[in-house]
């Protein structure tokens, strides 16, 4: 079974911390992606990796950056916390594919900025 | 205009009934198309991809219109378990793996 796990269900940060949400999947996936969802607008994408130590802007990276230094490992950095990025986080991973591989996903870690 | 759009409900059906859902996708470079389920509260997980000849399997069937990029899913003798929100979602070809998903149906089966 495909895993992907995220380091915090819960997160409470205030305005202005440095912000990191870790992921992790173990079937040595290829691609990796960074989603937000909100109520009304479902899930966009953040950012994505297609290899180590590379990354893809998504439809709404602006506040974000990502790092990928392990394939298995994903991680999303708010670098500058803002009440606007409270959200659901979902981080995901697919095999290589051209046209779309199943996405698994983690179960999202939920932000609130205060 | 947004590239995937589903009608976000909530339909509220009663146990037994059929319930269709459908969906519109704008870029005709569209390549993949699939149903992924979400729970209340859970991540959303792949529920069937749709081919262009249609698929079926077990309540669900779902189907493919390329001419008028139009996508369907029918749920028939509707579960309590079915409640979930239902996201239609669509690949364009040699993107990276990159999926573009619709906002979602909701689905309240109800005794």
């Amino acid at each position: 079974d495909v895993k992907v796990t995220q380091s915090s269900r819960y997160l409470v940060k205030r305005t202005g911390e440095k912000v990191f949400l870790e992921c992790v999947q173990d079937m040595d996936h290829e691609n990796m992606f960074w989603y937000r969802q909100d109520p009304g607008l479902g899930l966009r994408l953040i950012y994505f990796s297609y290899d180590v130590k590379m990354k893809e802007k998504g439809d709404i990276p602006e506040g974000y950056s990502v790092s990928r230094e392990k394939k298995e490992r994903f991680s999303l950095i708010l670098e500058s916390a803002s009440t606007n990025q409270t959200s659901m986080y979902l981080c995901a991973s697919s095999l290589k594919g051209l046209a779309g591989d199943e996405q698994f996903f983690g179960p999202g870690t939920r932000l609130t900025v205060l | 205009r947004k590239e995937v759009e589903q009608d976000p409900g909530p339909f509220n059906v009663p146990e037994g009934a059929t319930v269709a859902f459908n969906c519109t996708y704008s870029n005709s470079a569209s390549q993949s198309f699939f149903w992924y389920r979400q729970d209340c509260r859970k991540e959303p997980k792949l529920l069937m991809s749709v081919y262009s000849s249609g698929n079926e399997d077990g309540r669900f069937t779902a189907q493919l219109n390329r001419a008028s990029q139009y996508i369907s899913l029918l749920i028939r003798d509707s579960k309590l378990s079915d409640s979930a929100t239902y996201l239609c979602v669509v690949a364009i070809y040699n993107q990276g793996g990159k999926l573009i998903f619709g906002q979602g149906t909701e689905l309240s089966v109800k005794p």
